[in-house]
């Protein structure tokens, strides 16, 4: 059964700095998924990831998949207050489904 | 951008009773989910719904729960006799196609369910 990890599950954060969040899977997985939630809100996709290496990036945002290690990361880089948010991994289970399953989440704060 | 929108946005509902949460997915999307997040947790799987049948569903998803395609555009989930523990963001998803295509998975604003 596929588990997702994330960590840190809290991050503060000081405007300019950049900083790395890792989503650890246990199974294999299809397909590897980032998403940004303000509070209240829904889920903003930020991110799919579909084979080993892909890198995508979008504005000081940059997320990684590495199959092998079962991991993925999201990059930030020279953090502005506005990325505050939780951010989601999410992982989709092989074999035929259509499962999403979520990581905790990682709560950044940016601070001025 | 396309959207998934959801109705209602927030109900209050006594626990016993029946509710229906709707949800309109993206137009020519074929793969319709049912997620949960109960407040400050991690968003869980309910349901996914392709070609008017459940693919899958979770163990959450038991017989008080059902979901419908009523017409082309609407696809509703029924909690039948809620529960305190039902309280929870509901969030429908829906993506455009096949597996290995890479297609986003869309997520609506979510309807809050508060049982009381």
């Amino acid at each position: 059964e596929l588990k997702v990890e994330q960590n840190p599950l809290f991050l503060s954060m000081q405007e300019g700095k950049n900083y790395t969040i890792y989503c650890n899977y246990s199974t294999t997985s299809d397909r590897l998924y980032w998403y940004r939630q303000d509070p209240g809100k829904s889920l903003e996709s930020l991110f799919v990831l579909l084979s080993n290496g892909a890198v995508k990036q979008e504005g000081r945002l940059m997320a990684s998949l590495d199959t092998k290690a079962r991991l993925s990361t999201l990059h930030i880089t020279a953090a502005v207050h506005d990325l505050s948010a939780t951010y989601f991994c999410a992982g989709l289970t092989q074999g035929g489904s259509e499962k999403l399953v979520f990581g905790k989440g990682t709560k950044l704060t940016v601070n001025p | 951008e396309p959207e998934v929108t959801q109705t209602p946005s927030h109900q209050v509902t006594q626990m016993g009773q029946e509710v229906i949460l709707r949800c309109v997915p993206i137009s020519n999307h074929l793969y319709f989910y049912w997620y949960r997040q109960i407040l400050g947790q991690k968003v869980e799987f309910l349901v996914s719904f392709y070609n008017n049948e459940i693919s899958e569903k979770s163990e959450i998803f038991d017989d008080q729960f059902s979901v419908e395609r009523p017409d082309g555009s609407n696809f509703t989930l029924k909690i039948r006799s809620t529960k305190l523990e039902d309280s929870a963001m509901y969030f429908c998803a829906s993506s455009g196609g096949r597996r290995f295509s890479g297609n986003t998975i869309y997520f609506g604003e979510g309807s809050w369910l508060t049982v009381v």
